[in-house]
């Protein structure tokens, strides 16, 4: 069975300080990987997605970037972290062809102060 | 491009009593719809899907969702609510037939509160 690992959990960082959160995949092949973040009291943004090793697409401009090193890892990544990085990160698979639906991993907790 | 709505922030009920979380969407093209639950801290787990063929879809802890077409609603029930089920809910939609790659696209979620 497919399983969806995130580290660390739970992060406070000064702002300035920079940042590395990584998910990886077990179970499966060439997976789409997604980046999502969750601010208090609201929804889910797409930040980054990954068709494949070295492939990253963009969401939204921000001072984050990501990087797929290897098949089933995704890695998160900021130099510079600002107050407004806060919030809840989740990482995601699907398989490249169904179904269709994503899975999701428990989420790493960033408190920047 | 797909959206979608939820216009309830926060539901309230009583145990035991039944529930329904609304949740809308808009496509210009066919779509799949998705339900997932987020318990306090936690990723989100996947409740059900609608990918095609009868529109009433069961999904995992007696929730149950109906596609409307024509109303472009994807609404999810329960009969009779447990304080277990106290947790953020989530619909979200993505393109169907898509044989590229897919993107889903979520509300902002419904906070169900159950209280005793």
């Amino acid at each position: 069975s497919q399983t969806i690992h995130q580290w660390p959990a739970t992060l406070v960082q000064p702002v300035g300080s920079p940042l590395s959160l990584e998910c990886t995949v077990e179970g499966t092949s060439n997976p789409n990987l997604y980046w999502y973040r969750q601010a208090a009291g609201r929804g889910l943004q797409l930040l980054f997605y990954s068709v494949g090793i070295g492939q990253i697409s963009s969401e939204v401009p921000q001072n984050l970037s990501a990087s797929r090193p290897q098949d089933r890892q995704f890695i998160l990544s900021s130099k510079k972290l600002l107050l407004s990085d806060s919030g809840f990160y989740l990482c995601a698979w699907r398989t490249g062809t169904g179904p269709y639906e994503q899975y999701f991993g428990p989420g790493t907790r960033l408190t920047v102060t | 491009a797909q959206s979608v709505t939820q216009l309830d922030s926060q539901v309230p009920v009583f145990e035991e009593a039944p529930v329904e979380l609304r949740c809308n969407y808009s496509s210009s093209v066919s779509v799949y719809l998705f339900w997932y639950v987020q318990y306090p801290n936690q990723g989100l787990q996947l409740l059900l899907k609608y990918l095609s063929g009868s529109t009433l879809v069961k999904g995992i802890n007696g929730f149950e969702a109906e596609f409307n077409k024509s109303q472009t609603s994807f609404h999810l029930r329960k009969p009779s609510v447990h304080i277990s089920d106290t947790a953020e809910y989530f619909c979200a939609v993505s393109e169907a037939w898509n044989t590229g790659f897919q993107k889903l696209v979520f509300g902002t979620g419904t906070r169900l509160l159950v209280s005793p």
